[in-house]
């Protein structure tokens, strides 16, 4: 079974550029996460999809991150524009419903260098 | 409030010696569920165990056991006879009922040496 799948693996940019990461998950997986992990910190996450509709996006800095899974399968998150601080691992994880008990299966994350 | 504390942030241990990972809850839900996930230097975090609340039987898997302890809010990691591959971040997690969203520990860093 084929895991799921980020794109790219690494990526710098300067500040007040955009840009957009992927993710695919675990076919069949109806809930998408999209974390943040900055150095030395666990994940944060910032946002939740139930096939394509949002579930919780509390944490996502909606003024400048932005994120979409048209037709409840891949997704993409978007900066614009990057702030220093926004250098870190962005990690997509799926798994099979929202419910309390799935573990989350995660992808190798993109790290993010904002210069 | 939620929140997970791994006050362990770095442990260095020789091959062979058995190590155990410390995990500090907090939750007002009574429906929970704890997780552990090992984070190698390729970045993917594995998922190692899923623990409910209403379950504290201790669990074993080969090396791997977990001690789950309601009364002091606990769920540590225990690693046996520690092997060079062990060497990674660990995460302890806790997913809650209200927004099933999951919350990390800032994880402990594992050193075996040879």
């Amino acid at each position: 079974e084929a895991g799921v799948a980020q794109s790219p693996r690494y990526k710098i940019i300067e500040k007040r550029q955009s840009v957009a990461f992927w993710c695919n998950p675990i076919s069949g997986h109806a809930t998408l996460y999209w974390y943040q992990q900055i150095l030395g910190q666990g994940p944060k996450l910032l946002i939740q999809f139930q096939n394509n509709g949002v579930v919780d996006d509390s944490q996502l800095p909606k003024d400048r991150f932005s994120a979409e899974r048209l037709k409840g399968v891949d997704s993409t998150l978007k900066i614009q524009p990057a702030k220093l601080e926004d250098s870190a691992v962005y990690l997509c994880a799926s798994s099979e419903t929202g419910t309390l008990s799935y573990e989350q299966y995660f992808g190798p994350g993109t790290r993010l260098t904002v210069t | 409030a939620q929140k997970v504390t791994q006050a362990q942030t770095e442990i260095s241990v020789v091959e062979k010696e058995d190590v155990t990972l410390d995990c500090v809850y907090e939750t007002r839900d009574t429906t929970y569920y704890l997780f552990w996930y090992k984070q190698p230097p390729s970045g993917e975090l594995v998922f190692l165990i899923r623990r409910n609340s209403f379950d504290e039987q201790n669990e074993i898997s080969g090396r791997y056991s977990w001690n789950f302890q309601k009364s002091t809010s606990s769920f540590n990691f225990t690693i046996t006879a520690s092997q060079v591959v062990d060497s990674a971040v660990y995460f302890c997690a806790l997913r809650h009922t209200g927004g099933f969203k999951t919350i990390f520990g800032a994880g402990t860093r594992l050193f075996v040496k040879a």
